[in-house]
């Protein structure tokens, strides 16, 4: 699976968006892009996946760069409960390990009032 | 539906020890994973299973076994437990590819080895 790259933290204040960047220059045609979210002490959570075109749901919005090889989590309004470590993860629609998930360190997003 | 829950919660155990840790997913699901996630670190994946009675290595296997003897349960052994055990263990499942690309996770067991 293609590496990922992203800043170990970011601070955002609240109401306003937060931008969550992740560079992914090795991606592969057939891989997706995948952001979940781990808020403090609780399981990951599922936001958003894209393979080439932006995609957007209640969650987030996530914008893919034409040469696909940078990705930008967006989250329109952030509240304080959006504070979590967010994780940008590359994979095929399926592999050969039953589409395991390769974290990486995240970024821990800190919304503050 | 109650989603994928873990027992137990939390664990004590002294080195050497044994013991088995149960997740259970309502979702009909086929894929079911196990991780273990250290403090400051991502998740890293143990086992997992793409359906009942098949089981298969993922990243750090040693040390554990798993079984997947109903397509419901996941379970993950630990048949003597050492202090590097020591961590958070998240179980998800899935549906297998082509249908949906989320994975549903627990919320956690924290294990202790002393």
């Amino acid at each position: 699976d293609a590496k990922t790259t992203q800043p170990p933290s970011m601070d955002c204040a609240e109401g306003r968006a937060a931008n969550l960047p992740c560079n992914h220059s090795t991606i592969s045609g057939n891989e997706y892009v995948y952001w979940y979210r781990q808020i403090h002490s609780q399981g990951p959570q599922y936001i958003i996946h894209g393979l080439k075109n932006n995609e957007t749901n209640e969650m987030a919005s996530l914008i893919i760069t034409e040469d696909r090889k940078s990705s930008t989590l967006i989250l329109p309004h952030a509240t304080l409960r959006d504070t979590a470590v967010y994780y940008c993860i590359v994979r095929p629609t399926y592999n050969n390990a039953g589409n395991m998930l390769t974290f990486g360190g995240g970024t821990r997003l800190m919304v503050k009032p | 539906n109650a989603g994928v829950t873990q027992t137990p919660k939390f664990r004590v155990l002294k080195t050497g020890q044994s013991m088995t840790l149960l997740c259970a997913q309502d979702m009909n699901h086929e894929y079911m994973y196990w991780y273990r996630q250290d403090p400051g670190m991502g998740l890293r994946l143990i086992h997992y299973s793409v359906g009942e009675g098949t089981t298969a290595k993922g990243e750090v296997p040693d040390g554990y076994n798993v079984s997947r003897l109903k397509k419901q349960n996941f379970l993950l052994g630990l048949e003597s437990a050492a202090p590097s055990q020591t961590s958070v263990y998240f179980c998800a499942s899935s549906p297998p590819a082509g249908r949906m690309h989320e994975q549903f996770f627990g919320p956690g067991t924290r294990l202790t080895v002393l």
